[in-house]
């Protein structure tokens, strides 16, 4: 069925350093994605989001690019810093505000 | 910044127990959504309203899950029984309106353990 899935489940980068979390989509006809960042005991946190119309959006430190060719998305967080390490989730819109999250990557940054 | 409230924060239960969830959305928003989040996966989405009104339960399972929202404001999840398999997260959020260029602005969750 239509999923959204993450390629690395873990991901370990030193301070200081950038980021790239990837994301594959399966359903062509998506328009509309999010990452959201969820730090432990809480609930997912709104970072950035991105349409189908466009190829990249950048906000502060973070960066999406979407590549409908190969249905993939990937979040690039700048200079990541110790409070970046959270399970960060992309998310799917399918209409009506439902959306359809993949299985999340773990983000480790050392110190 | 205003925030989605839920309580209790962690709910221990045994199975065949009933179990209830609060959650206070952000005022103003009329769209308010259930998510239950297995560990070390996703948010998977159960219900969702429109004010008062269900627009979405098809993942809800009905045969023991609940959710209420009368006054289109606070809502409640409840399960009666609840199995072992219901342990998990169980998130509220909630949006200005039903449309992608209103984003979801997610509590901070009930940890249900079932015993």
């Amino acid at each position: 069925g239509e999923s959204v899935g993450l390629h690395l489940p873990t991901l370990s980068v030193q301070e200081g350093d950038n980021s790239i979390i990837n994301c594959a989509y399966s359903n062509s006809a998506s328009d509309y994605f999010i990452w959201y960042k969820q730090e432990s005991g809480k609930g997912p946190q709104f970072i950035i989001d991105i349409r189908s119309n466009m190829d990249k959006r950048q906000g502060q430190r973070v960066t999406v690019l979407l590549n409908k060719t190969v249905k993939h998305l990937s979040l690039q967080i700048a200079a990541t810093q110790p409070g970046d390490s959270a399970v960060y989730f992309c998310a799917e819109n399918k209409g009506g505000n439902k959306l359809v999250f993949g299985a999340g990557t773990i983000l480790r940054v050392k110190s | 910044e205003a925030e989605v409230a839920q309580s209790p924060r962690y709910k221990i239960t045994e199975k065949s127990q009933a179990v209830a969830f609060w959650c206070d959305p952000i005022s103003g928003h009329a769209t308010l959504y259930w998510y239950r989040q297995i560990l070390g996966q996703g948010p998977e989405l159960l219900v969702q309203f429109q004010d008062e009104s269900v627009v979405d339960d098809s993942q809800l399972p009905k045969d023991r899950f609940s959710a209420e929202r009368l006054k289109g404001v606070d809502s409640t999840l409840k399960i009666q029984p609840a199995e072992l398999g219901d342990s998990a997260m169980y998130l509220c959020a909630s949006s200005l309106r039903p449309r992608f260029d209103s984003p979801l602005h997610f509590g901070n969750g009930t940890r249900l353990t079932v015993t």
